[in-house]
């Protein structure tokens, strides 16, 4: 079946320090994934993305890692800031090109940012 | 240039009543997905709209329908409410030549 799954509902950790944020995918054929984040009262904002032809991702202070061996992904942010605090999903996309397919995401983790 | 734009942000509707939520999307994306966010889960994939016709769809029953609109315009349309339909529902749009969605704020139904 198709799945995306997050390892921990919730992250905390102090302002300045690095946030890592984990999910886990089930469908070896995947092969465009992306990080959203979405903060209270709006919709999900693309961070992003990364092919199954590339290993790791880097954009500004954020770095997405992609094990297929393992199918799993990470989200990197460095130097967390207040900012940061939303929930976070990861999304495979299937069914269709990058921009065609659906989303199909994880439950989310929440990162709380500590002053 | 506006983003994903929907309509309205809020509302409440009785069970057993049908329900009329609108989406503009992106300038110049001519592809609309609608997804269903209940609270505390991720968003779960309604429909998708290309060229006016329905291209894919995910598990919603036949209550779910929707329609896209010359202007890339789309509405999703729930008839029969059910309690479990009160959900944040998103609507995301893309361009063909480039990766990704654009989504909007999201339409919160409440349904009593």
């Amino acid at each position: 079946g198709e799945s995306v799954g997050l390892h921990l509902p919730t992250l905390s950790v102090q302002e300045g320090d690095n946030s890592i944020i984990n999910c886990a995918y089930s469908n070896s054929a995947s092969d465009y994934f992306i990080w959203y984040k979405q903060e209270s009262g709006k919709g999900p904002q693309f961070i992003i993305d990364i092919r199954s032809n590339m290993d790791k991702r880097q954009g500004q202070r954020v770095t997405v890692l992609l094990n297929k061996t393992v199918k799993h992904l990470s989200l990197q942010i460095a130097a967390t800031q207040p900012g940061d605090s939303a929930v976070y999903f990861c999304a495979e996309n299937q069914g269709g090109s990058s921009n065609t397919g659906k989303l199909i995401f994880g439950q989310g983790t929440t990162l709380q940012v500590k002053p | 240039d506006a983003g994903v734009t929907q309509s309205p942000t809020h509302l409440i509707k009785t069970r057993g009543q049908q329900v009329t939520l609108r989406c503009s999307p992106k300038s110049g994306h001519d592809t609309v997905s609608w997804y269903q966010q209940a609270l505390g889960q991720g968003p779960q994939f309604i429909f998708q709209y290309y060229e006016e016709e329905e291209r894919q769809r995910g598990n919603f029953p036949d209550r779910f329908s929707g329609h896209q609109f010359p202007n890339y315009s789309s509405e999703l349309n729930v008839n029969a409410l059910l309690l479990g339909d009160s959900a944040l529902y998103l609507c995301a749009s893309s361009l063909p030549e480039a990766d990704g969605y654009t989504f909007g704020s999201g339409t919160r139904l409440t349904v009593v």
